[in-house]
């Protein structure tokens, strides 16, 4: 079992819905979950952080965590094309390394 | 620097050379990482520091990879003998504080093609 799991997709929406993406750890002690979004021939960078189960919203983001389920997720809203591009789930690892370890990413595709 | 900085940003090499890719955090950054990510894939971790020293190198694929990191600053990650599967972007990122921001800024990253 991988560490972090996400479906690879392509996830494909039009624009303007919502688009949900879904990851899972393995890690029952893992503290902290972040989504970084990656641009093709880019550097992966942080949209999201998350520390406690529930809900946090940023703008058109959500983040939704829950540690019973190990499971976090994120919403975009009013999808644009420009959201297009692969979202990747990183949880901190219950041990006081430090270590970040992702997840392979789910392709999302927004269509005009 | 205003960001994470790495060299070279394109690395083709034969089979069995040795490599160096560099890493230049940002300024008062203490924690530096190390991830390789192969086309179309997620990002594989390596290595972590904290200062100079590396509390979790777990994720070095063999002993022919190694890496450090001198002044809390500057990293190398050395690849020595290299082969046709360690082919792949190698990502470095920094944090201020892993304990308190965790948030990770990455640099562009080297691409390594081993012929």
């Amino acid at each position: 079992q991988k560490e972090v799991e996400q479906n690879s997709g392509p996830l494909s929406v039009p624009e303007g819905a919502i688009a949900s993406l879904n990851c899972t750890y393995s890690d029952r002690g893992s503290q902290s979950f972040f989504w970084y979004r990656q641009y093709s021939g880019k550097s992966p960078e942080l949209i999201m952080f998350i520390y406690s189960n529930g809900d946090k919203e940023d703008g058109r983001f959500t983040a939704q965590l829950n540690k019973a389920s190990q499971y976090v997720s994120l919403l975009i809203r009013d999808s644009q094309p420009s959201d297009s591009a692969t979202y990747l789930c990183a949880v901190k690892g219950s041990g006081n390394t430090g270590k970040l370890i992702f997840g392979q990413g789910t392709t999302l595709q927004v269509k005009p | 620097g205003a960001g994470v900085s790495q060299s070279p940003s394109n690395k083709v090499t034969e089979k069995g050379k040795d490599v160096e890719l560099r890493c230049d955090p940002i300024s008062g950054h203490t924690a530096l990482y190390w991830y390789r990510q192969s086309l179309g894939q997620g990002l594989e971790f390596l290595i972590y520091f904290q200062g100079n020293s590396a509390p979790d190198k777990s994720g070095l694929p063999s002993d022919r990879f190694s890496a450090e990191r001198t002044g809390g600053s500057v990293s190398t990650l050395t690849i020595q003998r290299t082969q046709q599967e360690d082919s792949a972007v190698y990502l470095c990122a920094s944090s201020f504080d892993p304990g308190t921001n965790e948030k990770l800024f990455f640099g562009s990253g080297t691409q390594l093609s081993v012929l």
